[in-house]
């Protein structure tokens, strides 16, 4: 067990919907990272949030958003959905602001898009 | 840009073989190298790391050597179990502006029949 809380674990959806993905991370850690990971892409960096702040921005999209709240909670938002969305969807924290590399992972969230 | 290749799998295997699975790397800087393993419907756990060249990473029976010249962290075990069964991605940590960046190979799917 990481210590890393996704929810929910699996999700089935229509395209054009919205859907909201969260992750509590391991107890201590500052930074929040949102990584996708599809069989043709493999796994890409979204986006890092640290104390409530974007720290770094990878590959993701503008229907997309993501946000770090004071209890340093995040939620990966997903808006007007396509198929190619479909995917597994992983939260990662770490202590520092840094991505040094070591990053706790969680089970991920399985987008359905139909 | 930095970039992670690693051998494509699924890589079959007899409970006790050798297993070594390739990974050479691409980086501007010098970068930290990591082996992640996910196991079926887990997240990633950091299986190990190594930070310069010629440092050994080592856990669970698993090796990978920093070869600088060859710009490579190969993956080894001596003798492989069927609880080794999960996918294995090579990935680097490298500095980018104010961060790091990390970038993951594709994975390499083990499987070790009994």
């Amino acid at each position: 067990d990481s210590g890393v809380t996704q929810t929910p674990k699996h999700l089935i959806t229509a395209t054009g919907q919205r859907v909201t993905l969260r992750c509590s991370p391991r107890s201590g850690d500052l930074s929040v990272y949102w990584y996708q990971q599809s069989l043709d892409q493999g796994l890409q960096f979204l986006i890092q949030y640290y104390n409530g702040e974007e720290r770094a921005k990878g590959n993701i999209l503008e229907r997309f958003s993501a946000q770090q709240f004071p209890d340093l909670h995040s939620e990966l938002n997903l808006s007007s959905l396509e198929l190619g969305d479909s995917a597994l969807y992983f939260c990662a924290s770490s202590t520092g602001a840094l991505n040094t590399g070591e990053l706790f992972f969680g089970e991920g969230s399985r987008l359905t898009v139909l | 840009g930095n970039s992670v290749t690693q051998m494509e799998g699924p890589v079959t295997l007899s409970e006790e073989a050798f297993l070594t699975i390739n990974c050479t790397y691409t980086a501007t800087g010098y970068p930290s190298l990591f082996w992640y393993v996910q196991y079926p419907g887990e997240g990633l756990q950091l299986l190990l790391k190594a930070t310069k060249a010629d440092d050994k990473g080592s856990n669970k029976g698993f090796e990978a050597t920093y070869r600088k010249e060859t710009t490579s962290f190969h993956l080894e075990k001596g003798s492989v179990q069927v609880s080794d069964s999960a996918v294995y991605f090579c990935a680097l940590s490298d500095r980018g502006g104010s961060n790091y960046k990390l970038t993951f190979g594709k994975g390499t799917l083990l499987t070790v029949n009994p």
